[in-house]
């Protein structure tokens, strides 16, 4: 079954801090990983779309890797703000089989920033 | 919201009462998505639109159908209300052909519906 598991389930850090979210997935075939930002009350926004053969990429302060090896996943967030406060998903495309273009969301990773 | 909006924003309604949420969007875009989203889920996929009158189910579309007669509209029915079908709503659209696959999907601000 394909799946999408990211840890932790919650975040709280200091302004001003990094952190790394992590993501893990079986989605097989594989064609990109996306990672969303969700604010309270609002819909997902894209943050990030990287292909099976982009190692990092980078948006702002955020700051994404891929390893297509281990099928393993990191947003990193550089000196963060209070406004990144939100929930981060991580999705991946099913690339075959039934379920062919369908999305896979994680659960999400709550981040809270305190001043 | 890349040009897409949900009506109502806010709905509360008894169980066996039937509910519509409206989809608009003004990119002329092709896909158009509805999503359920519940604690502890991801969010997860009820019905989807590759066209005016081409739909197809999701993977949680029991309880659910769904219409579209113009691009810019998709139409999601609850024919008769549970409790379970409490959650938060999304519509989201997507340009690529082929699904989601190889093109970004862009999400409204969601509904959220109480069913009591």
């Amino acid at each position: 079954k394909n799946q999408v598991e990211q840890s932790p389930q919650s975040l709280i850090i200091l302004e001003g801090k990094n952190c790394t979210l992590q993501c893990n997935y079986t989605v097989s075939p594989f064609s990109n990983l996306r990672w969303y930002k969700q604010d309270t009350g609002r819909g997902p926004v894209s943050l990030t779309i990287m292909t099976f053969s982009e190692n990092t990429k980078s948006n702002g302060r955020y700051t994404a890797t891929l390893d297509a090896d281990t099928k393993q996943s990191s947003l990193h967030i550089t000196a963060s703000q209070l406004s990144d406060s939100a929930s981060y998903i991580c999705v991946v495309p099913n690339a075959g089989g039934t379920s062919y273009g369908k999305l896979t969301f994680g659960q999400g990773t709550i981040l809270t920033v305190h001043p | 919201d890349a040009g897409i909006t949900q009506s109502p924003r806010h709905k509360v309604t008894e169980t066996g009462t039937p509910v519509t949420l409206r989809c608009h969007q003004t990119e002329n875009h092709r896909y158009m998505y509805w999503y359920r989203q519940d604690p502890g889920h991801g969010l997860r996929l009820i019905h989807y639109s590759y066209g005016v009158k081409d739909t197809d189910k999701g993977e949680v579309s029991d309880g659910y159908s769904v219409s579209r007669s113009k691009t810019e509209d998709f139409l999601l029915t609850l024919e008769s209300a549970t409790s379970s079908q409490t959650s938060v709503y999304f519509c989201a659209i997507s340009e690529a052909s082929g699904s989601a696959l190889q093109g970004e999907q862009y999400f409204g601000p969601g509904t959220r519906l109480t069913v009591t």
